[in-house]
């Protein structure tokens, strides 16, 4: 079973700060990864797609994969309350885009 | 252009009955993907459609099925409702269902199963 780990949370950061989410994956053949964050009672949204070993960087939201160690991660700078959610990491699965999820981080920034 | 739309977005049945659930995928995507959200188990797959065809199934009973139509248009349904199949269903759709394929989600059918 192919695995994609995330810690539960929550992550508290304070406004302004830079939250750092973690997600680690058991596929090897993985080559593709996506960041979806998830309001409560809402449905994800797609907020960062990462392809190739280094960082992605878009607005104040940094994707940074490392195929070797199996491991992606989300930085979100200067973090603002409405950043609040949980934030999902997904990886497909075989050849298509259907994607295993982690379980997904909380991230809970106070102001 | 317009995102993925689900429908209903709120259903409420009774065990033993069953229940149908649609989704129109974002204009020129091919490939619809459905999954359900609990609490306990987070996001799983439940299966994948494109063109017409179902590619990919999840590890779930018999009694969840799936279509998909020359549109693009994808239904769900799930028969014999038990207690455990409340849930958020969620249909995601991409543009040809490969793994570089980002996938756009809609806002979901919230069934409650009495």
């Amino acid at each position: 079973q192919k695995e994609v780990e995330q810690n539960s949370g929550p992550l508290s950061v304070p406004e302004g700060a830079i939250a750092s989410l973690n997600c680690t994956y058991s596929d090897r053949v993985s080559q593709s990864f996506f960041w979806y964050r998830q309001y409560s009672g809402k449905s994800p949204e797609l907020i960062m797609s990462i392809y190739s070993n280094g960082d992605k960087e878009d607005g104040r939201f940094t994707a940074q994969l490392n195929k070797a160690s199996q491991y992606v991660s989300l930085l979100i700078r200067d973090s603002q309350p409405s950043d609040s959610a949980t934030y999902l990491c997904a990886a497909p699965r075989g050849g298509y885009s259907t994607l295993t999820f982690g379980k997904g981080t909380m991230l809970l920034v106070s102001p | 252009k317009a995102g993925v739309t689900q429908t209903p977005r709120y259903l409420i049945k009774t065990r033993g009955q069953q229940v149908t659930l649609s989704c129109s995928p974002i204009s020129g995507h091919r490939s619809v993907s459905w999954y359900q959200q609990t609490p306990g188990q987070g996001l799983q797959f439940l299966f994948e459609y494109f063109s017409e065809t179902q590619r990919n199934k999840g590890n779930f009973p018999g009694r969840f099925s799936g279509r998909q139509f020359s549109n693009s248009r994808s239904e769900m349904n799930v028969s014999t409702l038990e207690l455990g199949d409340s849930a958020l269903y969620l249909c995601a759709s991409s543009l040809s269902g490969e793994n570089y394929n980002e996938q756009f989600f809609g806002p979901g059918t919230r069934l409650t199963v009495l």
